[in-house]
């Protein structure tokens, strides 16, 4: 596609249900990240694609916070048991290069998670 | 830790003026400082983007700056329009991007 994809935009969640956004990156790129951005905030790391391999999810904040890339293409970050501090905006990012410096990101408009 | 802060968080300035927007990071050990904007429940748009061996880059009306050593970027905005209201947000890549808080800039018609 023209540019990164996200789905769905909007969610509205009560606290303890799952929940599974999805991103499609823009065709061809290698590196997938998955950002968290609470309101009035810069965004957060949350977690790192290189192709289907997951080198770093040092940003995850809890075990309830699971992503996957399983065939280095679309990715799902899943919230298990959702709390309220889990509302904020959850963006996905991409970028073109194959090596260790990812380069210039790309993001997608993001999923706004609401937690009741 | 890297830590991004950015000066000033809100402002608001008459359309044609000239404006910088300041960006500061604690640790210069980066790969390349990027500036984004943001409009109100969108995702970010790649404005520019200044390698770690770069001093600048411009695009348009805008104007980056990239002091490694002090760990200083500023973003310029030349002759600022109404459409260029928005939240602006410089990031460092090292092994990931971390992002300031923003500035969010108003210009008044």
């Amino acid at each position: 596609g023209a540019g990164v994809s996200q789905s769905p935009r909007y969610k509205v969640a009560k606290r303890g249900q799952d929940v599974a956004l999805r991103c499609d990156p823009i065709s061809g790129h290698v590196s997938l990240f998955w950002y968290q951005q609470a309101l009035g905030q810069g965004p957060e790391f949350l977690t790192y694609f290189q192709n289907e391999a997951q080198l770093d999810k040092s940003g995850l904040p809890s075990d309830r916070f699971f992503a996957e890339r399983p065939e280095g293409s679309v990715s799902t970050l899943k919230i298990q048991r959702t709390q309220q501090e889990d509302s904020a905006v959850y963006l996905c990012a991409s970028s073109l290069r194959d090596t260790g410096i990812p380069g210039e990101l790309f993001f997608g408009e993001g999923s706004r998670l609401t937690v009741l | 830790k890297q830590e991004v802060t950015q000066i000033p968080a809100a402002l608001s300035v008459p359309e044609g003026e000239n404006l910088v927007l300041n960006c500061s990071f604690t640790d210069s050990a980066i790969y390349n400082l990027q500036w984004f904007r943001q409009d109100p429940g969108k995702g970010l748009t790649s404005l520019l983007l200044i390698q770690s061996s770069q001093r600048e880059q411009t695009s348009g009306r805008l104007n980056a700056s990239l002091d490694k050593s002090s760990g200083r970027s500023t973003l310029y905005i030349a002759a600022s329009q109404p459409g260029d209201s928005a939240t602006y947000l410089c990031a460092v890549l090292r092994r990931q991007l971390t992002f300031g808080s923003g500035t969010q800039l108003t210009v008044l018609p």
